[in-house]
């Protein structure tokens, strides 16, 4: 069965510093990976995508990440850290079928970001 | 383009009664999918509609349903409410196919609480 692990619940990061969120996936195809981030009370924002291709891809707010296949992973990074990148993020995967698409989450990782 | 958007934001209920969400997608897109997020089981997808099918469904008993208009707009309705369908109502849009169709965009959610 398909499935999307964030081993990481809760970081803590000081602004300015380096970010690496770890996304690992179980998915017997080639898989379609994506990042999310989602603010307290708001809905999930569509961070970056990887479908096929270049395996480092980028996102919006300066976010990257690089799907490693012998690893399953996705691992999601920025350079320097801000204090409006504290959120919870979300790795997932599409699950696609013939009969349709259903993405798949791990339970996210809440980013915290010291001053 | 206007995103994804859903009504109401916020919703009171009692057990046992009945409740309608309402999702806009993005202009041009078709397909339609709900997700619930809840703390303890994160998020979890309900089922995914396009041209008016329901072509995917997640494991939700079926209190839990939906339905696509003409116009791509969805509702999704949970009857005989229990105090555990407490959860953000997430609703998202994916592009036609071939055109990045497996990335989903979420609308900002409905906040259920159920008393």
């Amino acid at each position: 069965a398909q499935s999307v692990t964030q081993p990481d619940i809760h970081i803590t990061v000081s602004e300015g510093a380096s970010l690496e969120l770890r996304c690992n996936y179980s998915y017997g195809a080639t898989p379609y990976l994506f990042w999310y981030v989602q603010s307290p009370g708001q809905g999930l924002q569509l961070l970056l995508k990887y479908f096929s291709g270049d395996t480092l891809v980028q996102g919006i707010k300066g976010f990257e990440a690089e799907f490693k296949r012998s690893q399953s992973s996705f691992n999601l990074r920025k350079p320097s850290v801000h204090w409006s990148d504290a959120a919870e993020y979300f790795c997932a995967v599409a699950a696609a079928n013939q009969a349709g698409t259903a993405l798949i989450f791990g339970k996210g990782t809440t980013l915290s970001v010291s001053s | 383009k206007a995103g994804v958007t859903q009504t109401p934001r916020y919703l009171i209920k009692t057990r046992g009664q009945q409740v309608t969400l309402s999702c806009s997608p993005i202009s041009g897109h078709r397909s339609v999918s709900w997700y619930q997020q809840t703390p303890g089981q994160g998020l979890q997808f309900l089922f995914e509609y396009f041209s008016e099918t329901q072509r995917n469904k997640g494991n939700f008993p079926g209190r839990f349903s939906g339905r696509q208009f003409s116009n791509s707009r969805s509702e999704m309705n949970v009857s005989t409410l229990e105090l555990g369908d407490s959860a953000l109502y997430l609703c998202a849009s994916s592009p036609p196919p071939g055109q990045g169709s497996y990335e989903q965009y979420f609308g900002p959610g409905t906040r259920l609480t159920v008393t």
